[in-house]
C-alpha cells in the first residue's frame, strides 16, 4: 500500500522567510495529494491540493510542486506570518476509491 | 467543514468497557472515514464507507466497529479488545469516495482512558 514521509517533523523560520516541506510517497498510482495544516487541538484543514496531471498550484502566498518522476511533492509558504504557526499533514491517495494516507506532519513554528 | 458534527467532545472510558463516537454529517456525502491521531502523529485510517450499509476495515480497525445504516450517520464504536485507545478521533466524509474529491473533517473527539 501506499507510504507517505514527511519532513522535516519541526520548522523554525522569522516572519517574512519562507518555509518549505517536502513530502514522499511510494504508490506510483497515487493520483491525488492534498495538504492540510492543523492547529492544535483542531480539526486539519485543507489549505491546498493538487493532482497528478498538474506540476505546480498557486494560491496567494502557498504553492505546491509534484514531481512525479521522483515521487515527491513540497509545500511552499512564502512571507510566512505568525499565524501560519500550525502542524501541517501532506497525504497521497490513488486512484478508484479515495483512502488518503498521510505524512507524519511538521510542525512549523513562525517567530515574529 | 461546518456540515460534520462530532460528539461528544471529551469522553472518558474505563477499562473493559466499549464506548460510541458519533459522526454526523448533513452534506449529503456518500464517503464517511474515521482516522485516529495520536499525539505528535499523523492520521491513521480505522474504517471507511463508500455507501449505506457498507464499510471496509481501514489500516487500524482491530479493536473498533462501525455501522453505516443511515447516509448521513456513521458511529464508530471502541471495543474492550483496543487495549490503547486514549487517542483524538477524527471523522471525515466526501462526496463521493473518487479521488480527487475534498474530505472534510468534523471537529473530533477527544477519548481518554481512565
Amino acid at each position: 500500500g501506499e507510504n507517505v514521509e514527511q519532513h522535516p517533523s519541526t520548522l523554525s523560520v522569522q516572519e517574512g522567510d519562507s518555509a518549505v516541506i517536502k513530502c514522499t510517497y511510494s504508490d506510483s498510482a497515487s493520483n491525488y495529494f492534498p495538504w492540510y495544516k492543523q492547529e492544535l487541538g483542531k480539526r486539519p484543514q485543507l489549505i491546498i491540493d493538487i493532482r497528478s496531471n498538474v506540476g505546480e498550484k498557486k494560491d496567494q502566498r502557498i504553492a505546491v510542486t509534484l514531481n512525479k518522476t521522483a515521487k515527491h511533492f513540497s509545500l511552499h509558504i512564502t512571507e510566512t506570518q505568525p499565524e501560519d504557526s500550525a502542524v501541517y499533514f501532506c497525504a497521497a491517495t490513488g486512484t478508484g476509491f479515495q483512502k488518503l494516507v498521510f505524512g507524519t506532519g511538521t510542525r512549523l513554528l513562525v517567530s515574529p | 467543514d461546518g456540515g460534520i458534527t462530532q460528539s461528544p467532545k471529551y469522553l472518558f472510558r474505563k477499562e473493559g468497557q466499549n464506548v460510541t463516537l458519533s459522526c454526523e454529517q448533513n452534506l449529503n456525502h456518500d464517503a464517511m472515514y474515521w482516522y485516529r491521531q495520536d499525539p505528535g502523529q499523523g492520521l491513521r485510517l480505522i474504517y471507511y464507507s463508500q455507501i449505506v450499509n457498507d464499510f471496509q476495515k481501514g489500516d487500524i480497525a482491530e479493536g473498533y466497529s462501525v455501522s453505516r445504516e443511515k447516509k448521513e450517520s456513521f458511529p464508530l464504536t471502541v471495543t474492550s479488545a483496543q487495549k490503547n485507545p486514549t487517542a483524538f478521533y477524527l471523522c471525515a466524509s466526501t462526496w463521493d469516495g473518487e479521488s480527487g474529491n475534498t474530505i472534510y473533517f468534523g471537529e473530533g473527539s477527544w477519548l481518554t482512558v481512565v
